[in-house]
């Protein structure tokens, strides 16, 4: 156990279904990042929070909708999903905003197929 | 811009050999950098990193990496695999200076330690 919580670690949807991702730490960490990571391609960065704000958007589609309501916990609002978004989704939450001399403390994910 | 390169998409070794996972970096300034280990349907996990001073990192599982300002280079190495330290393994960088701009990962090298 990390300290990063995911939840659901594996999620089946439907294209019109509508679902949510959830990411938790309590390791009083100040940022939280979302992930894709796509089989045989790079790590996709997806989202930043920064103090609860989301600072860094990566020309991710709007049928992803990201959620910060405190700095423990973020989420990932899905719908109208295509089967390209099937992915592992990784959470990551660090000390300070960027790693600092740290790093980043990864979730276990959540696996989606999307059919 | 912080760029990181693995150059390598896998790396193939007999169990009881050394081995090594290659990874160049490019930052401004002062780096800090980051090997990560996921096993499958996992999260990235970390297992060392340097911040300053020596330039042989010791970390986790019987893994070093070492610093080389010169080469730019950050290579993980361990002096003898086993067949569980089978994986996808992640270089990652940011500068000193970065201010908040995340970390950058390299696009992943998978290790396969051979029985």
């Amino acid at each position: 156990e990390t300290g990063v919580t995911q939840t659901p670690r594996h999620l089946v949807m439907g294209m019109t279904n509508k679902k949510s991702l959830k990411c938790e730490q309590h390791l009083g960490h100040n940022a939280m990042y979302w992930y894709k990571q796509s089989a045989k391609k790079p790590l996709e960065l997806m989202f930043v929070y920064n103090f609860k704000e989301q600072t860094e958007n990566n020309s991710v589609p709007s049928r992803f909708s990201p959620e910060c309501p405190n700095s423990s916990h973020l989420f990932l609002h899905l719908h109208t999903l295509q089967p390209e978004d099937s992915a592992l989704y990784l959470c990551a939450s660090s000390r300070t905003p960027g790693g600092g001399n740290y790093g980043y403390t990864f979730g276990s994910g959540t696996r989606l197929t999307v059919v | 811009a912080q760029s990181v390169a693995q150059p390598e998409d896998q790396v193939n070794v007999a169990e009881g050999n050394p081995l090594t996972v290659k990874c160049t970096y490019s930052v401004s300034g002062n780096p800090y950098l980051f090997w990560y280990v996921q096993y499958p349907n996992r999260g990235l996990q970390f297992l060392l990193k340097y911040i300053t001073g020596d330039n042989l990192v010791k970390g986790s599982y019987g893994f070093e990496a070492e610093f080389n300002k010169s080469q730019t280079s950050f290579h993980l190495k361990k002096p003898s695999a086993l067949v569980s330290d089978s994986a996808l393994y992640f270089c990652a960088v940011r500068g000193l200076n970065s201010g908040n701009t995340p970390l950058v990962f390299g696009k992943g090298t998978r290790l396969s330690v051979i029985a």
